[in-house]
């Protein structure tokens, strides 16, 4: 049992590039979501998903895209790399009544 | 709109000494409550949750909804507490979660 697992650890970027983030689970959780962590501002909530083919738009979800086709995978899409997407940035998962469990991150940087 | 707010963005604490880190937040009606901890190069992990009412090694956090704070103590520091701590509230039964800023703690041994 992985858990949440996520992929690349590390990105290096140039402005305009696009790239997609990983993020799988293996335990059947219904809930995914997508949070960027920055210095000063906590976790900021991206995208979210309840379920298969359902997406939502979290607190901060310009620039970038995510779809739901199975359960277990939930990818980030950066359609243009800006500077101002430098962070680091986490995949959680969760069913209705547990707690949610958090990735190891992906720490990008945007040049 | 919810929101949480953790005043403090860096805490030094002596080891032995009490911790308590500050969370206030704004909701309309009775929200859920989470502290979780970010150790040194780990991920981020639930500490625990108001509606548990648990004390996960050795923290406990009190839900007063006259202040609408959820603070987080403990009586005694350990060198293994030093860690990013964040606080979060959701909807009863959402899991979308709001964080707090953060807290970052370093015991002084």
């Amino acid at each position: 049992n992985a858990g949440v697992t996520q992929t690349p650890k590390f990105q290096v970027l140039k402005t305009g590039q696009s790239m997609t983030l990983q993020c799988a689970q293996d335990m059947n959780h219904e809930y995914m979501s997508w949070y960027r962590q920055d210095p000063g501002m906590g976790l900021r909530l991206i995208h979210y998903s309840v379920g298969a083919g359902i997406t939502d738009q979290g607190e901060v979800p310009n620039g970038y895209n995510v779809s739901r086709s199975t359960t277990e995978d939930f990818p980030l899409r950066l359609l243009s790399a800006a500077p101002s997407q430098t962070s680091v940035y986490f995949c959680a998962s969760s069913s209705h009544t547990d707690t949610q469990y958090f990735g190891p991150g992906t720490r990008l940087t945007v040049l | 709109a919810q929101r949480v707010t953790q005043p403090e963005k860096l805490l030094s604490v002596f080891k032995g000494a009490p911790v308590e880190l500050k969370c206030n937040y704004s909701y309309s009606g009775s929200p859920e409550l989470f502290w979780y901890v970010q150790y040194s190069r780990q991920r981020l992990q639930l500490l625990l949750r108001h509606i548990s009412r648990e004390s996960i090694k050795g923290f406990t956090a009190d839900l007063n909804k006259g202040e609408t704070s959820f603070h987080l103590k403990k009586p005694f520091a350990q060198e293994e507490d030093s860690a990013m701590y964040y606080c979060a509230l959701s909807a009863p039964g959402n899991e979308k979660l709001t964080f707090g800023t953060g807290t970052r703690l370093t015991i002084i041994p």
